[in-house]
């Protein structure tokens, strides 16, 4: 079945330094690829999606890049701030009326003041 | 506004007992969908029912068995709770195959502790 391996598990910066959080996928017919931001306590949220057909998106601080050859995809968070600091999760999924999404492991981040 | 709610946030039973935890979404999804989040934060599905139909079932003890009502809701009961049940549960639900995006809202969670 599809595995997802995310990495690091933990990531400590200095505020306004950039992060990179990277995934593999395993299933080559995966072409969604979300990320999710779990702050300490509360539900995990969407922040950024990328389908398969696009190599990078962009939305103010945060970018995700994909190389499907690879099978592998990044999260990039530039200028870190405080308010960053949570666990963040990449997910792989096949579009499909399952909607089921395949987690990865999830990476902690620390962004220190 | 509450998009998914779930009840009860916090649950701590003994072992052996039977406990069910309710989710309720208002944002006219078919899709819901049970996720445990275990002490490592590793986020794994259990279950989704699309419009009240089982469409996903993982490998999960026979101990568990979600009901959906309706679209609006699923229910998760779990019968003679054991120490490794203790987790994080959180129900989402989605609008799947509309497009690519699945974005998955999910509720606040249920901390269940097992003694």
């Amino acid at each position: 079945g599809e595995n997802v391996e995310q990495h690091p598990s933990t990531l400590s910066v200095q505020e306004g330094d950039s992060a990179v959080i990277k995934c593999t996928y395993s299933d080559s017919a995966s072409n969604y690829f979300p990320w999710y931001k779990q702050e300490l306590g509360k539900r995990p949220q969407l922040i950024i999606d990328i389908r398969s057909n696009v190599g990078e998106k962009k939305d103010q601080r945060i970018a995700v890049t994909l190389n499907k050859t690879a099978k592998h995809f990044s999260l990039h968070i530039t200028e870190t701030q405080p308010e960053d600091s949570a666990v963040y999760f990449c997910a792989a999924s096949i579009s499909s009326n399952t909607g089921k999404l395949i987690f990865g492991q999830g990476t902690t981040l620390q962004v220190k003041p | 506004d509450t998009a998914v709610s779930q009840t009860p946030k916090y649950l701590v039973t003994q072992m052996g007992n039977d406990k069910s935890i309710k989710c309720e979404q208002n944002l006219g999804h078919d899709t819901m969908y049970w996720y445990k989040q275990d002490s490592k934060k590793f986020l794994k599905i259990m279950f989704s029912y699309n419009n009240k139909e089982l469409i996903i079932n993982e490998t999960v003890p026979n101990r568990f068995s979600p009901k959906s009502p309706d679209k609006a809701h699923l229910n998760l009961h779990i019968n003679s709770l054991e120490l490794g049940d203790s987790a994080v549960y959180f129900c989402a639900s989605s609008l799947p195959g509309q497009g690519y995006r699945n974005e998955q809202f999910f509720g606040p969670g249920t901390r269940l502790t097992v003694l």
